[in-house]
This record gives C-alpha cells, sequence and structure tokens, in this order.
C-alpha cells in the first residue's frame, strides 16, 4: 500500500511569492497534519484537518492556510513567502480524528527554500 | 506553553555500546507521550506510545519509559543502522497537536 505521498519535494521560490504544497494521505485515512520543521529544529504543528473541517491550528500567521478535499488529500498555501519559511514541510495521516495513539504516518516531505 | 526539551542533542557511540537518550516535558495535562525515529531527508517514524508514569514499552534494541517528567529512551547494544534522530513528543488533553522536542541525533559507529 502506498504511505503518505507529498509533492513537489523540492522547490525554490523568491519572497513575497506563493507556495502550493499537497499531500495524499494513506488510503482510508480522514485526518490530515501539516508541520513545518526548521533545519535542526523538531517538527512545529500547523494544521489539522479532519474530514475536510479544520480541527487545530498552531501558531503561524494568516499567510499559511489549507483546506482538505472530498477525497482527504490536503492542499497548504503560503502567501508572501519569507526566508524564515524555508523549511520541511511534513504531511501526516491517521485513522483517528485527533491524535489518538499517537500513530501519525508521516510523508518523506516538500523541501522548501526562499531566497 | 508546553514545552519539549531532549538530551543530548547529539550522542556517538561504539556498536554494541549501550546509553539513554533523555526527554524532560512540561505539557499541562499529558495524555500521551510519543517517540518517533526520522532518518535523515525522511519523515518521522513512529516507535512508541507512553500514556502513564511507570509504562515501559519495547521494540528490537530500543526501550521507552515513563515518569512523571520525562521519558527515556534506552538503546541496548545499537547497530550502526540505529543511526538517526530519535524525536519525543507531547500531546496534552486539550488539543491534537503534538508538541515536538529538537531530537537526539544518534550516531553508532562501527
Amino acid at each position: 500500500d502506498a504511505g503518505v505521498t507529498q509533492s513537489p519535494t523540492h522547490l525554490i521560490k523568491t519572497r513575497g511569492q506563493h507556495v502550493t504544497l499537497r499531500c495524499s494521505p494513506i488510503s482510508g485515512h480522514k485526518s490530515v497534519s501539516w508541520y513545518q520543521q526548521v533545519l535542526g529544529q523538531g517538527p512545529q504543528f500547523i494544521f489539522q484537518y479532519y474530514e475536510k473541517e479544520e480541527r487545530g491550528r498552531g501558531n503561524f500567521p494568516d499567510r499559511f492556510s489549507a483546506r482538505q478535499f472530498p477525497n482527504y488529500s490536503s492542499e497548504l498555501n503560503v502567501n508572501a513567502l519569507l526566508l524564515g519559511d524555508s523549511a520541511l514541510y511534513l504531511c501526516a495521516s491517521s485513522s483517528l480524528w485527533g491524535v489518538g495513539t499517537g500513530e501519525l504516518f508521516f510523508g518523506e516531505g516538500s523541501r522548501l527554500t526562499v531566497l | 506553553e508546553d514545552q519539549v526539551t531532549q538530551s543530548p542533542e547529539a550522542l556517538r557511540l561504539q556498536e554494541g555500546e549501550s546509553s539513554s537518550l533523555n526527554c524532560s516535558y512540561t505539557v499541562s495535562g499529558l495524555r500521551g507521550l510519543f517517540w518517533y525515529r526520522q532518518d535523515p531527508g525522511k519523515g518521522p517514524e513512529f516507535l512508541f506510545t507512553l500514556y502513564s508514569a511507570g509504562e515501559e514499552k519495547e521494540k528490537e534494541r530500543l526501550k521507552a519509559t515513563l515518569t512523571k517528567k520525562e521519558s527515556f529512551l534506552h538503546i541496548t547494544a545499537p547497530k550502526p543502522e540505529d543511526s538517526a534522530t530519535y524525536l519525543c513528543a507531547g500531546v496534552n488533553f486539550g488539543n491534537e497537536k503534538l508538541t515536538f522536542g529538537t531530537g537526539t541525533r544518534l550516531t553508532i559507529i562501527p
């Protein structure tokens, strides 16, 4: 079975641009979460979606937004990119609406570089 | 604010040399404490969930334990393939977000 897939795997943008990152969860999983991991740091929670509704939001500015589609895939959008947005963006899926047992299944991430 | 602190930041061991990684947390109303393994360029991979003080979980050469203030990941007779960054994360009853520590980068030298 396919795991969590993310695209693109790498991308380079310049300051002020917009980026869209995509995630397909494991088949049958209805919950998708997004995390930002800056080099040398642990992942930081951005959003969680379950059944197409936002269930949680981390301490990120309004430039960050996300949505979940009827097939449970998800998009993360970041507007007006700043240098500090350079990071690995991780998508995680689970079969439960919440963290539950903590067994989130992570994708390999989208590495964003902002110049 | 919930906080998870891991030590040491990096650890180099000879193959077969056992040691422990520490995770201390200040998560109000802790609901669960999780350990993940992350290889370079990959997403984290789930290892263990611990729910209450005194609980222990084992998997191959790894054993995770939990007290009221910290968790330990014990690695016994490690092999080079155990080299990775080990992340600790907590979740409280108020929300569904994982609060991660910065990780311990473990290197096992053959």
